[in-house]
């Protein structure tokens, strides 16, 4: 099983400021398949980024993924107080395993 | 819009059986694979079963194999998954989530979830 690694476990920061969340993976996930999304409270999940780079129709282009192999990365260019949520990386390329998540907090 | 709804969570007892349904509308459900994923409340992600659009190709967390069965009625453009023997740790909000062509990608849309809590 590929295990996904999320840090930090919690971000602490201010509107308009940049966030780097990372996900590294036990092994290499090829063909860069790896999701990021988002989730808010009580909501559902919501898709941000396929393909470690590709943005979902309808996100915002602060919103970028980045990296290949074992190390991703989503950045949040400026942060809006909507982007203040819980975030998950996926990889699909053996089977489906989920991150532990990413709270990114307002500081 | 697409839109999945799911239903049929409830309480049940350790060992027994419940029947989660998903209702698919706003797109071609016979040209997608579906799956199921869990949550915990206030914990992670784990997937738990996908199905391919033609049900040929059927994939199983190893925490649920034997035990949950996924299938899919494409005239009625509903998701299904049987679980039976289930335990205390089955406990979760279950989502439908559509997938893509192939079995295994990213997930896209979400539906709200049906809370299944298993306890004596």
């Amino acid at each position: 099983e590929v295990v996904l690694t999320q840090s930090p476990a919690t971000l602490s920061l201010s509107p308009g400021e940049r966030a780097t969340l990372s996900c590294r993976a036990s092994q290499s996930v090829s063909g860069f398949y790896l999701a990021w999304y988002q989730q808010k409270l009580g909501q559902a999940p919501r898709l941000l980024i396929y393909g470690a780079s590709s943005r979902a129709p309808g996100i915002p282009d602060r919103f970028s993924g980045s990296g290949s192999g074992t190390d991703f990365t989503l950045t949040i260019s400026r942060l809006e107080p909507e982007d203040f949520a819980v975030y998950y990386c996926q990889q699909y390329d053996r089977s489906v395993t989920f991150g532990g998540g990413t709270m990114v907090e307002i500081k | 819009e697409v839109q999945l709804v799911e239903s049929g969570g409830g309480l049940v007892q350790p060992g027994r059986s419940l029947r989660l349904s998903c209702v698919a509308t706003g797109f071609s459900f016979d040209d997608y694979a579906m799956h199921w994923v869990r949550q915990v409340p206030g914990k992670g992600l784990e997937w738990v079963s996908g199905i391919s659009w033609d049900s040929e190709i059927i994939g199983y967390a190893d925490s649920v194999k034997g035990r949950f069965t996924i299938s899919r009625d494409n005239a009625k453009k509903s998701l299904f998954l049987q679980m039976n023997s289930l335990r205390n740790e089955d406990t979760a909000l279950y989502y439908c989530v559509k997938g893509v062509i192939s079995l295994i990608a990213w997930f896209d849309p979400w539906g709200q979830g049906t809370l299944v809590t298993v306890s004596s």
